[in-house]
Parts: C-alpha cells; structure tokens; sequence
C-alpha cells in the first residue's frame, strides 16, 4: 500500500520568514494529493491540494508543488504569521474516483515566532 | 450548515472496558470515514461507509473495534476490550461524493485508555 513520509515533524520560523515542509510517496499511481491544517483543539481542514496532472498550484501566500518523477511535494507557506501556527497534515490518495483512499503523513508542527 | 460532529470529545477509560464513540455527519452526505491518530503518528484510515453499507473497512486494526451506521445517518465505533494502544485522536469525516477533496473532518474524540 501507499507509505507518506513528512518532514520535519516541527519547524519554528520567524514571523515573515517562509515555511516549507515536505513530503515523500511510494506509490506512483497516486493521483491526488491534500494538505490538511489543525489548529490546536480543532479540526483538521484542507487548504491547498494538487491533481498529479499539475506540478504547481497557489493560492495567496500557500502554494504546493508537486515531482512525479520524485514521488515527492511540498507545501510552501510564504510571509508567515501567527496564525500559521498549527499542525500540518500531507496526504496521498489513489485510486479511482469513488475508491480513493487518503493515506497521511505523520505531521508537521509549524510555530511561527513574533 | 452545521459541520460534522462528534461525542464525547474527551474520553478516559480503563484497559478491558468499552467505549462507543459517535460521529453524526453534514446532513445528506453519504460517504462516512473514520480515521485515527496514534500520539505522534499519521493520521490513519479505518474505515469508510457509503449509507449503511462498509465500502472498505481495511484499516480496522482487529476485531476489538466495531463500526456501525444504522440507517445510514450517524455512525458509531465501538472498541471493546480498550488497550492501551487504542488510546489517539479518533476522527470522523464526511462528503456528499466519495471523493477525498470533499470530506470536512470533525473535531475529533480523543481517548485515553489507561
């Protein structure tokens, strides 16, 4: 089955300053991948995610890259601020549409400092 | 719309006992998922309902744990005998269409079997 591996687990930058985290699939016909948010105490909650037939997709200051070839993508989060502050979940999914199954990375804890 | 809920949201119980943990989805979604995450770990699949029927129950871990969607509404997971490995973050996520991009998560039930 599909194996997601994410790194870092914790990450602290400087507010302003850009984050990226990164994450690692074995399977190749993985087709879909999401990045999920959780804030403390709260659900986790997709904001970004990218189609295998894209390599790169951006909205606003969040932008998520994508490397067939590699098996790998990353979430860029650019001009941090406090709010950013949460765990960040990766995920892969494949399959086809109606048997798509999201297997997650372990989690990346983002601390952004004022 | 009210989002997908969950109860109890806390849960403290004792090796060998039981607990029933409930999830009541976005009103008309069909599609039902249940995930876990282990402190420190991915966030893993258990299982997904389409209605009242088991699509994929592949990520169950074993026979202790017990998952039921009479009627096709609000679904319950039950884990009996608990372990200590049992204890995470339990959560629950729905969608209208099977497809992972639709699924909003609820707010989790996080048990601790001590």
């Amino acid at each position: 089955g599909e194996n997601v591996e994410q790194h870092p687990s914790t990450l602290s930058v400087q507010e302003g300053d850009s984050a990226v985290i990164k994450c690692t699939y074995s399977d190749s016909a993985s087709n879909y991948f999401p990045w999920y948010k959780q804030e403390l105490g709260k659900r986790p909650q997709l904001i970004i995610d990218i189609r295998s037939n894209v390599g790169e997709k951006k909205d606003q200051r969040i932008a998520v890259t994508l490397n067939k070839t590699a098996k790998h993508f990353s979430l860029h989060i650019t001009e941090t601020q406090p709010e950013d502050s949460a765990v960040y979940f990766c995920a892969a999914a494949l399959g086809f549409f109606g048997n798509e199954k999201l297997t997650f990375g372990t989690g990346t804890r983002l601390t952004i400092i004022p | 719309e009210a989002g997908v809920t969950q109860f109890p949201s806390h849960s403290v119980i004792e090796k060998g006992q039981t607990v029933t943990l409930r999830c009541d989805p976005i009103s008309g979604h069909d599609n039902l998922y249940w995930y876990r995450r282990v402190m420190g770990k991915e966030i893993k699949f258990l299982l997904h309902f389409v209605k009242e029927s088991k699509q994929d129950e592949s990520g169950m871990p074993n026979n202790r744990f017990l998952a039921e969607r009479t009627g096709g509404t609000y679904s319950t997971l039950k884990v009996q005998p608990a372990e200590l490995e049992d204890s995470g973050v339990y959560f629950c996520a729905s969608s209208q269409d099977p497809s992972p991009e639709t699924q909003y998560f609820g707010p989790g039930t996080r048990l601790l079997v001590l």
